[in-house]
């Protein structure tokens, strides 16, 4: 089955800096890639996803850039906010009818003021 | 335009009683997810389910654990003789028929004493 690895597991920047939070999968006919953002106690909402037919993908602040041939996807947040701190978390679908989603471990981003 | 719900928002049994967890989808959304997290830990996959139908449940533990989406009411993830290792929180999430996108209900959080 899917296996996603995600990295920094922890992550610590500046407001103002930028983040970069990477992934890579394991199964080459994954096709869809989301990525949610959950706040302590709250559900993981999606922020920002990207299919294997398209490389980029930009939403203001956020941008997802995916590389089907190294099988790794990674979340690029730029101008970073006190309130982007969160735990982020990546996720694979396989292709064909099941859209189960696998997720990585996690990265827990906190941004200084 | 209500989102996913679901209830109780936080539940405790004692080992050996039943949990059941309800997940009511979006308006419109005819597939449901169940994922289970564990403390400072990814989401992982349980079920897939369509209307009357079970999809995927390659997730779910073969004993204690069953799942449902009855053609009326809410889904139902119901697990019987709970023990400790079963203290999570169960995410459900939903999508509008053959589509990636899943949203996430405010989870339920299973503490078994």
């Amino acid at each position: 089955g899917e296996n996603v690895e995600q990295h920094p597991s922890t992550l610590s920047v500046q407001e103002g800096d930028s983040a970069v939070i990477k992934c890579t999968y394991s199964d080459s006919a994954s096709n869809y890639f989301p990525w949610y953002k959950q706040e302590l106690g709250k559900r993981p909402q999606l922020i920002i996803d990207i299919r294997s037919n398209v490389g980029e993908k930009k939403d203001q602040r956020i941008a997802v850039t995916l590389n089907k041939t190294a099988k790794h996807f990674s979340l690029h947040i730029t101008e970073t906010q006190p309130e982007d701190s969160a735990v982020y978390f990546c996720a694979a679908s396989g292709g064909g009818s099941n859209y189960k989603l696998t997720f990585g471990k996690g990265t827990l981003l906190t941004v200084n003021p | 335009n209500a989102g996913v719900m679901q209830n109780p928002r936080h539940l405790v049994r004692r080992r050996g009683q039943e949990a059941r967890l309800r997940c009511s989808p979006m308006k419109g959304h005819s597939h449901v997810y169940w994922y289970r997290q564990l403390p400072e830990e990814g989401l992982k996959f349980m079920v897939y389910l369509q209307k009357e139908n079970i999809i995927d449940e390659s997730g779910m533990p073969k004993e204690r654990f069953s799942a449902e989406f009855p053609k009326e009411g809410p889904s139902i993830l119901r697990i019987q003789q709970v023990v400790r290792g079963d203290s999570a929180a169960y995410f459900c999430a939903s999508s509008p028929g053959e589509s990636y996108e899943q949203y996430f209900g405010p989870g339920t959080r299973l503490t078994v004493t």
